[in-house]
């Protein structure tokens, strides 16, 4: 079945540094893919997807590139401020014929914290 | 607003006490998905339903059960909690697809359940 791999984390950085959360996935088909991001408190919002090879996602700064050669979709930023501190999600959907229903295959989240 | 809405967001109950969580969408939204968060396993989809009277299994529908009556209500029914669904359950809705599932996922705030 499809799944989603992204780095362990929690990840911890000061204010402006760069950021970079892997991803990679496996799936049978063509997948789309997505990252979401949890604010403390809050439901998953999408942050960005892409749809085929080589797209690039982009939002708030955040950008990330689908390379179906290596089935990856690592998110970078590359100023990261306090108010980025959450939780970031990677995830694939996957066509499974006819009318897409839009289940999501998550990965297990990164925790991001930005120190000033 | 656009806008998934769960109730309650916090419940403590007992084993074996049956309980119901609301999840409702004002977006029209033909798909809902119930999903729960559990530390190192991301999001895992329990339930979800394509449209009215239309509900199937998720990766992990034991224990739960769920009913679309309305096209905007998809409430989570636990008929006899156990401790191992203490867990943050999330609510999300998306539109058709149009061949391709690249929709984005709404989702509601969340319902943090502990079973003691």
């Amino acid at each position: 079945g499809d799944s989603v791999t992204q780095m362990e984390g929690p990840v911890t950085l000061s204010e402006e540094a760069f950021l970079t959360i892997n991803c990679t996935y496996t799936a049978t088909g063509y997948p789309s893919l997505f990252w979401y991001v949890q604010y403390p408190g809050e439901g998953l919002q999408l942050l960005l997807k892409a749809t085929k090879a080589d797209d690039k996602g982009s939002n708030k700064g955040f950008e990330a590139t689908y390379r179906k050669e290596t089935t990856s979709f690592h998110l970078e930023k590359g100023s990261v401020q306090v108010s980025d501190s959450a939780v970031y999600f990677c995830a694939l959907s996957e066509w499974a014929g006819g009318t897409s229903y839009g289940k999501l295959t998550f990965g297990q989240g990164t925790i991001l914290t930005v120190h000033p | 607003e656009a806008q998934v809405t769960q109730n309650p967001r916090y419940l403590i109950t007992v084993t074996g006490k049956k309980l119901t969580v609301t999840c409702s969408q004002n977006m029209n939204h033909e798909y809902m998905s119930w999903y729960r968060q559990d530390p190192g396993l991301g999001l895992r989809q329990i339930y979800y339903s394509m449209n009215v009277e239309v509900t199937d299994k998720g990766d992990v529908p034991e224990g739960y059960k769920v009913s679309r009556k309305e096209k905007r209500n998809f409430p989570l029914i636990l008929e006899s909690p156990s401790p191992n669904q203490t867990s943050l359950y999330f609510c999300a809705s998306s539109p058709r697809g149009r061949g391709y599932p690249d929709t984005e996922a709404f989702f509601g705030q969340g319902t943090r359940l502990t079973v003691v």
